[in-house]
């Protein structure tokens, strides 16, 4: 069964704190994962999108990770900022697959305390 | 700011109303989307369009209808819905289908 899991569901931090978010997938085949952040109410951004030869991407002070061996992927948050505060959305593609075969993690809330 | 534009922001209507969500881009993408969101959930797929035809309907109920005027539009009507539909609907573009998804802020839906 295609899915993608999440952890931890919720993440309290202190600001400037470094944090990480995992996601776990079981999609196959697999084409890409990409991070998105949602503020509460608004609609996703992209942070990062990476394919299967992709090991790390960063995009400021955010830096996701791969393994496509072991299926799993990380987001880094370093020097966290309350502007962070946000959930964090993973989404892994299937190869070959039309758009509804994007797979939705159901996303790490994170919340950056001062 | 994001490139994709979704008007209105927020909407109440009633059981028996007839209402629009609108959507546009100037991105050239050739792929939209809309996207039903409750709270606390993942974004569900409800319909794609590329290159203006439909080519996914996720299953959704005939009282929500959408619409492709041209590349750049995408609306979605709302004839006749129920309570358990008050979600926040999102809009999304790509350049092709499959592709990197761009969101709009979404629309805010609740009906009484």
């Amino acid at each position: 069964k295609n899915q993608v899991e999440q952890s931890p569901q919720s993440l309290i931090i202190l600001e400037g704190k470094n944090c990480t978010l995992q996601c776990n997938y079981t999609v196959s085949p697999f084409s890409n994962l990409r991070w998105y952040k949602q503020d509460t109410g608004r609609g996703p951004v992209s942070l990062t999108i990476m394919t299967f030869s992709e090991n790390t991407k960063s995009n400021g002070r955010y830096t996701a990770t791969l393994d496509a061996d072991t299926k799993q992927s990380s987001l880094h948050i370093t020097a966290s900022q309350l502007s962070d505060s946000a959930s964090y959305i993973c989404v892994v593609s299937r190869y070959g697959g039309s758009q509804g075969n994007l797979i939705f993690g159901k996303g790490t809330k994170l919340s950056v305390k001062p | 700011d994001t490139e994709v534009t979704q008007t209105p922001k927020h909407l109440v209507m009633g059981m028996t109303n007839k209402k629009s969500l609108k959507c546009e881009q100037h991105m050239g993408h050739r792929a939209m989307y809309w996207y039903k969101q409750k709270a606390k959930k993942p974004p569900e797929l409800m319909f794609v369009y590329s290159y203006e035809k439909l080519s996914i309907n996720e299953s959704v109920p005939s009282r929500f209808s959408p619409e492709c005027p041209n590349s750049s539009l995408l609306n979605l009507h709302l004839h006749a819905l129920q309570p358990e539909d008050s979600a926040l609907y999102l809009c999304a573009s790509s350049q092709e289908a499959p592709g990197e998804l761009f969101f709009g802020e979404g629309s805010r839906l609740t009906v009484l």
